[in-house]
């Protein structure tokens, strides 16, 4: 595709309920990270893949967060028991190669996730 | 630990007038500096990086490591500027950079 997709654009869901977001990031790119982003502050790491290998998961807030990518391709964001903390938009973004120090990173447009 | 200063949350100016985004960083390590820009329903993208030492849409930013500072500039804001920027230092996530955000900056140009 042209860009980094995700989907769903927009989900509100329960106070408890499980939730995944999906990600394609622009084909061939080796590198994915997911982003949070609470309302009115900058976005916040989350995890980082390389392939398939998920390299750091320094930034998931707690274990009810859990992110995959089985194939090196589609990623996916899996919140657990979803708490109202955990409203706001999750970014995908990808890069071309492992190193990405320097090159561009391209964004989704980002999933809007609101806990009720 | 790494963190990215922008310390207005709101700046109004009007057409023609200087603008100048303020961002501070601290981080221990050798960094490397980008803005990103988000203009109205549409994605995150890149503005420039300080690396490529250019000037990109009119705008510039210069590494000051005395001043620990990376303030975006520009010398005529346009209408079309009006957008949420965005600080960010790049600290490596394995072999890859992850980046550490400011909480940005909506830049409101008026006539």
């Amino acid at each position: 595709g042209a860009g980094v997709s995700q989907s769903p654009r927009y989900k509100v869901a329960k106070r408890g309920q499980d939730v995944a977001l999906r990600c394609d990031p622009i084909s061939g790119h080796v590198s994915l990270f997911w982003y949070q982003q609470a309302l009115g502050q900058g976005p916040e790491f989350l995890t980082y893949f390389q392939n398939e290998a998920q390299l750091d998961k320094s930034g998931l807030p707690s274990d009810r967060f859990f992110a995959e990518r089985p194939e090196g391709s589609v990623s996916t964001l899996k919140i657990q028991r979803t708490q109202q903390e955990d409203s706001a938009v999750y970014l995908c973004a990808s890069s071309p190669d492992a190193f990405s120090s320097g090159n561009t990173i391209y964004f989704g447009e980002g999933s809007w996730l609101t806990v009720v | 630990a790494q963190r990215v200063t922008q310390p207005e949350k709101l700046l109004s100016v009007f057409k023609g007038a200087p603008v100048e985004l303020k961002c501070n960083y601290s981080y221990s390590g050798s960094p490397e500096l980008f803005w990103y820009v988000q203009y109205s329903r549409q994605r995150l993208q890149l503005l420039l990086r300080h690396i490529s030492r250019e000037s990109i849409k009119g705008f510039t930013a210069d590494l000051n490591k005395g001043e620990t500072s990376f303030h975006l500039k520009k010398p005529f804001a346009q209408e079309e500027d009006s957008a949420m920027y965005y600080c960010a230092l790049s600290g490596r996530a394995g072999t890859a950079s992850k980046l550490t955000f400011g909480t940005g900056t909506r830049l409101q140009v008026t006539l």
